[in-house]
């Protein structure tokens, strides 16, 4: 059983769409973090947030706590926004990080 | 340069031998941890440390050891490598004093055990 679930995990898009990544979990929660990982391998950090939304650019996290549920949306896509996205959650016993599998987005010319 | 750096960047490896991934920060953070990303699996935690002098088992441990040499400085070791060990490693650090516990990544080590 996984803690923490994405969807979808493929994702292919033309540029200049509209786009949503999923996130649900099943444990108690201290943060939910939106990861991206580009096909280099390398990972940082886009979102770590506790509740409602926040915006960097035209990436739009949000959350609901009481559904455990989180959302990312990417406005109009565009080509370097390829890259594998991960959901993550901080657990409320502070000792633990759980990571979904990843979403692969690839957005088209 | 990087906050979080990891040496080596890829490694191949005969089944037996030990191998030692380190991995260094300079963003003076206390807590550093080691993960290893598998295809279709996501990162899974191997081990983390809270301080120098705390070390903890994480979620897949086992065939793996771990050295907090300084506040700096954590190392993973694989005694005896075996194929099933072939992954991507990361190192990550945070700092909860932030009061968002965000974690920071190393740009990975490409393990390959043959």
């Amino acid at each position: 059983k996984n803690e923490v679930e994405q969807s979808p995990q493929n994702l292919t898009a033309q540029e200049g769409e509209f786009i949503t990544i999923n996130c649900s979990y099943s444990v108690g929660i201290s943060a939910l973090h939106w990861l991206q990982q580009h096909p280099g391998g390398g990972i940082v950090s886009l979102f770590m947030l506790s509740s409602g939304k926040k915006k960097h650019g035209r990436l739009i996290a949000t959350i609901n706590i009481q559904e455990k549920h989180s959302s990312l949306h990417i406005t109009a896509s565009h080509p370097r926004d390829s890259a594998v996205y991960i959901c993550a959650v901080s657990s409320n016993t502070g000792n633990q990080f759980y990571f979904g599998t990843g979403t692969s987005l690839t957005v088209i010319p | 340069d990087a906050d979080v750096t990891q040496t080596p960047r890829n490694r191949i490896t005969k089944t037996g031998k030990r191998i030692m991934l380190e991995c260094s920060q300079t963003k003076g953070h206390d807590r550093m941890y080691w993960y290893r990303q598998d295809p279709g699996l996501g990162l899974r935690l191997i081990y983390y440390s809270f301080d120098v002098k705390d070390i903890n088992k994480g979620e897949i441990s086992d065939g793996y050891s771990v050295s907090r040499q300084a506040q700096a400085k954590f190392s993973l070791s694989l005694e005896s490598a075996i194929p099933n060990q072939t992954a991507l490693y990361f190192c990550a650090t945070s700092d909860p004093r932030q009061g968002n516990d965000e974690q920071y990544f190393g740009p990975g080590t490409r393990l390959t055990v043959t």
